[in-house]
């Protein structure tokens, strides 16, 4: 099966800057998701890529490079209410919409 | 107000006693999917549906049935449950399949099997 790859956990600074990073095997890749899912809830959507490059969504950015199989989720001006877990998730192979998610990163941020 | 609903919220029944988790959206959407959450094993999908009456396999099928009879609802059914099968469940929809559209994600409903 396809294996996707994140830190299981990081803390930073309120105010600060945190990369998440998330690896996956390259072979039928069709585009990768970035949610966000507090402790008891459900996942809510942060981002979508399917090209090379850095999306920027405010606060959130993501980037992707489907050469080297790699993603990162770039939060800036850390809050108290970004401690969650984020979730990378591919979908492959092409032409079908399964999707994978990695086991997600909880993050948590300190004053 | 636009969402996903699932029902029950929360279950607790024995090994072997058929259930169903009805999943339910108000937006149209076309595709459907169940996961299960399990802790250090993240979200794994069941099955997913592109639409009334095409419905396939995810990661994780064997004791699960789904079926699209209707667009807005796809319900999970248990007919055997195991305490394996002990987990969160998170139906979710998005607005059509093979697209770059977000997932909507419902509650959650945690099932325990004893």
């Amino acid at each position: 099966g396809q294996n996707i790859d994140q830190p299981t956990e990081m803390t930073a600074t309120e105010g600060a800057i945190v990369q998440i990073n998330c690896t996956y095997q390259t072979s039928g890749f069709n585009g990768l998701f970035w949610y966000q899912q507090h402790a008891g809830e459900a996942p809510t959507f942060l981002s979508y890529n399917v090209l090379d490059g850095l999306e920027e969504k405010g606060r959130f950015s993501s980037f992707l490079s489907r050469s080297k199989g790699y993603s990162y989720l770039l939060l800036k001006e850390l809050q108290m209410k970004d401690s969650a877990s984020y979730l990378c998730a591919v979908r492959f192979p092409y032409n079908t919409d399964k999707l994978i998610f990695g086991t997600g990163t909880r993050l948590q941020v300190f004053p | 107000e636009a969402q996903v609903t699932q029902n029950p919220r929360y279950l607790i029944t024995v090994t072997g006693k058929k259930l169903t988790v009805t999943c339910s959206q108000n937006m149209n959407h076309e595709y459907m999917s169940w996961y299960r959450q399990d802790p250090g094993l993240g979200l794994r999908q069941i099955y997913y549906s592109m639409n009334v009456e095409v419905t396939d396999k995810g990661d994780v099928p064997e004791g699960y049935k789904v079926s699209r009879k209707e667009k807005r609802n796809f319900p999970l059914i248990l007919e055997s449950p195991s305490p394996n099968q002990t987990s969160l469940y998170f139906c979710a929809s998005s607005l059509l399949a093979l697209s770059s559209y977000e997932q909507y994600f419902g509650p959650g409903t945690r099932l325990t099997v004893t």
